[in-house]
């Protein structure tokens, strides 16, 4: 399968810093990329997917302005939380979807302060 | 180390039949634990999940019932669709990481 890989692993900013976490398809070229976060024992919650070569497409609730997404190449895309603040603290991961299955990033740890 | 065991597929069922995905996992404390559900194009959609032992998680007809004694959170639905045809991933939530099982896909035939 695919292998996905995110940077940074873990970051700590001050509260309305702009945070860039990239993610990375290694060995597949990726079309599609998702974006996910979770809170402590909490579910996945999708944000949004990201589409090479055109605007990402956001969930309901999600904003795209606080969250932007950039699908420049086939095995890069970023997610920049802009002007972070204490709630946006949790667990960003990042997937690769490739024909049929979906591989995953070990994901990003964000605390905002 | 934590991690999430799945049985692998392919599945292939046909329409109205029993299904069971089997599940285990190992975690240091008492993670929560879910199954997502993966339609071919689309994201991840949260199917169930329980949050302590002996919790039953239910969604659509499917269940799955968190086993401390056994680390099992086992997929059951009595009767499949031929819509039911998705991957599906058994994931557990501890504090500070989320671990997924490496995807069953299941195909249901009319």
């Amino acid at each position: 399968g695919a292998v996905v890989s995110q940077h940074p692993s873990w970051v700590i900013c001050k509260s309305g810093t702009s945070v860039k976490i990239e993610c990375r398809s290694l060995d597949f070229q990726a079309t599609t990329m998702f974006w996910y976060r979770q809170f402590p024992k909490q579910s996945l919650m999708l944000m949004a997917t990201s589409n090479e070569g055109s605007k990402a497409t956001y969930e309901q609730g999600v904003e795209k302005d606080k969250f932007l997404i950039n699908h420049a190449s086939l095995t890069l895309s970023t997610l920049t939380v802009t002007s972070a603040h204490p709630e946006d603290s949790s667990f960003y991961i990042c997937s690769v979807t490739g024909g049929a299955l979906e591989f995953f990033g070990p994901g990003t740890r964000l605390t905002v302060l | 180390g934590d991690s999430v065991t799945q049985m692998e597929g392919p599945v292939t069922l046909s329409e109205e039949a029993f299904l069971t995905i089997n599940c285990t996992y190992t975690a240091t404390g008492y993670p929560s634990l879910f199954w997502y559900v993966q339609y071919p194009g689309e994201g991840l959609q949260l199917l169930l999940k329980a949050t302590k032992a002996d919790d039953k998680g239910s969604n659509k007809g499917f269940e799955a019932t968190y086993r401390k004694e056994t680390t099992s959170f086992h997929l059951e639905k009595g009767s499949v669709q031929v819509s039911d045809s998705a991957v599906y991933f058994c994931a557990h939530a501890g504090a500070n990481n989320l671990f997924f099982g490496t995807g069953t896909r299941l195909t249901v035939i009319p």
